[in-house]
């Protein structure tokens, strides 16, 4: 079955960098871009951007340029987020989605979500 | 941008209820609608796509229509497991965007 399993809960200094990764099990890696999706506390749902699992070329939302990499490993069907320069702002959970594309594109297939918590 | 906007924000209803979430978009987007369902610290769960399709799994009585601007996703009778945050998504454009959620309690 498919299964996307994300690392564990992060605890960051402001200023600090984090690595949220996304292990994918049950299915072709290369089929099926990645999306990232936050949630900021209390918060909804903002697509952070996706990456084509088969080029590795990513494509980032508005806000999300410059301190997100989307990166991948695909020798172990593992999607990256990298966040640099933590700030307090950036606390919320990082969800990777897998993208199905048929004739319609949604996200079937979440990730449990990875807390990153930013604070001094 | 595509904006996308859900009322009500929140509903109140009992078990049994039928009840309908609508999600207008800013601009047309054919069918390129879908909804998810998320529990408080679970991630959301794909409950329709392409506005009308349901996925697999997903009970009947929940089922989705609209097309162009306006969409709806309708729960025919609900049961204790759907109370829950409802949000609609476009995939018509980028970047992909959200509603801000209809949280659905029990009365």
């Amino acid at each position: 079955q498919v299964q996307l399993v994300q690392s564990g809960s992060e605890l960051k200094k402001p200023g600090a960098s984090v690595e949220v990764s996304c292990k994918t099990s049950g299915y072709t890696f290369t089929s099926y871009a990645m999306n990232w999706v936050r949630q900021a506390p209390g918060q909804g749902l903002e697509w952070m951007g996706w990456i084509n699992t088969n080029t590795g070329n990513p494509t980032y939302a508005q806000g999300f340029t410059g301190r997100f990499v989307f990166s991948l490993d695909t020798s172990v069907s593992t999607a990256y987020l990298q966040i640099s320069s933590l700030k307090a702002e950036d606390t919320a959970v990082y969800y990777c989605a897998r993208r199905y594309c048929g004739g319609n594109c949604y996200t079937d297939y979440w990730g449990q979500g990875t807390l990153v918590t930013v604070s001094s | 941008d595509i904006q996308m906007t859900q009322s009500p924000s929140s509903l109140s209803a009992s078990v049994g209820d039928r009840v309908t979430i609508t999600c207008r978009a800013s601009q047309s987007i054919s069918s390129s609608l879908n909804w998810y369902q998320q529990k408080p610290g679970k991630a959301p769960k794909l409950l329709i796509y392409a506005a009308s399709s349901l996925q697999s799994g997903v009970p009947s009585r929940f089922s989705g229509s609209g097309s162009g601007t306006d969409f709806t996703l309708t729960i025919s009778s609900l049961q204790p497991e759907d109370f829950a945050t409802y949000y609609c998504q476009q995939s018509y454009s980028a970047p992909i965007t959200f509603g801000q959620g209809t949280r659905l309690e029990i009365k």
